[in-house]
């Protein structure tokens, strides 16, 4: 149990673009989700906590215009870079957890954005 | 701003050889956590140890905690080449557990 999906694994996309990257909790109700992001090498740096319903907390430094959370369901939110630059190059790693158990985060596997 | 920081940053050894990692966090918190990422993969979850845990096991895996020092061993006995990968300590703190993650400890074992 405890799976989360993203989708996709991998994305390409010219500068300008925006990109949507999708982050499932399968099996479960996620109250909250959380999106980081993994320059390589490095470790993981929380960009925003989303809870359904509500609108998303960026942390400081993220900017909310440029990377839109949605999360209006259960069991999916969605992150879209917009106007990517090469600089949004990055690893986009979201997580999940329940109401019933605050301190667990189920990972999903992480989108590999690369911005040409 | 990260509250883990873990040493050493890449640690190479010998299969079969025990692996010791470190993380040291700065403020209180409420639970620690380590978790494993193979090289462009997402987080696999190996061991959560609450505030009030000094000490935990799992498998080869044995996590120590002492909330004095602000700090935490993660040790992989026995290793495998399959161990390698990073290895990060995660912290939460407060009400809402939102997880602060270390700079990690790149562990290679070789065969």
């Amino acid at each position: 149990g405890a799976v989360v999906s993203q989708h996709p694994s991998w994305v390409i996309c010219k500068s300008g673009t925006s990109v949507k990257i999708e982050c499932r909790s399968l099996d479960f109700q996620a109250t909250t989700m959380f999106w980081y992001r993994q320059f390589p090498k490095q470790s993981l740096m929380l960009m925003a906590t989303s809870n359904e319903g509500s609108k998303a907390t960026y942390e400081q430094g993220v900017e909310k215009d440029k990377f839109l959370i949605n999360h209006a369901s259960l069991t999916l939110s969605t992150l879209t870079v917009t106007s990517a630059h090469p600089e949004d190059s990055s690893f986009y790693i979201c997580s999940a957890r329940s109401a019933h158990r605050l301190y667990e985060q189920y990972f999903g596997p992480g989108t590999r954005l690369t911005v040409t | 701003s990260q509250q883990g920081e873990e040493d050493p940053q890449a640690l190479s050894i010998q299969e079969g050889e025990n692996a010791t990692m470190n993380c040291s966090y700065k403020t209180s918190i409420n639970n620690l956590q380590w978790y494993r990422q193979n090289s462009g993969r997402g987080l696999v979850h190996l061991i959560l140890i609450r505030s009030n845990e000094r000490e935990k096991h799992s498998g080869r895996l044995r996590v120590t905690l002492d909330t004095s020092k602000k700090s935490s061993s993660l040790l992989i006995t026995a290793s495998r080449a399959a161990d390698t990968a990073s290895y990060f300590c995660a912290t939460d703190q407060g009400s809402n557990y939102k997880l602060t993650f270390g700079k990690g400890t790149l562990l290679t074992v070789n065969p």
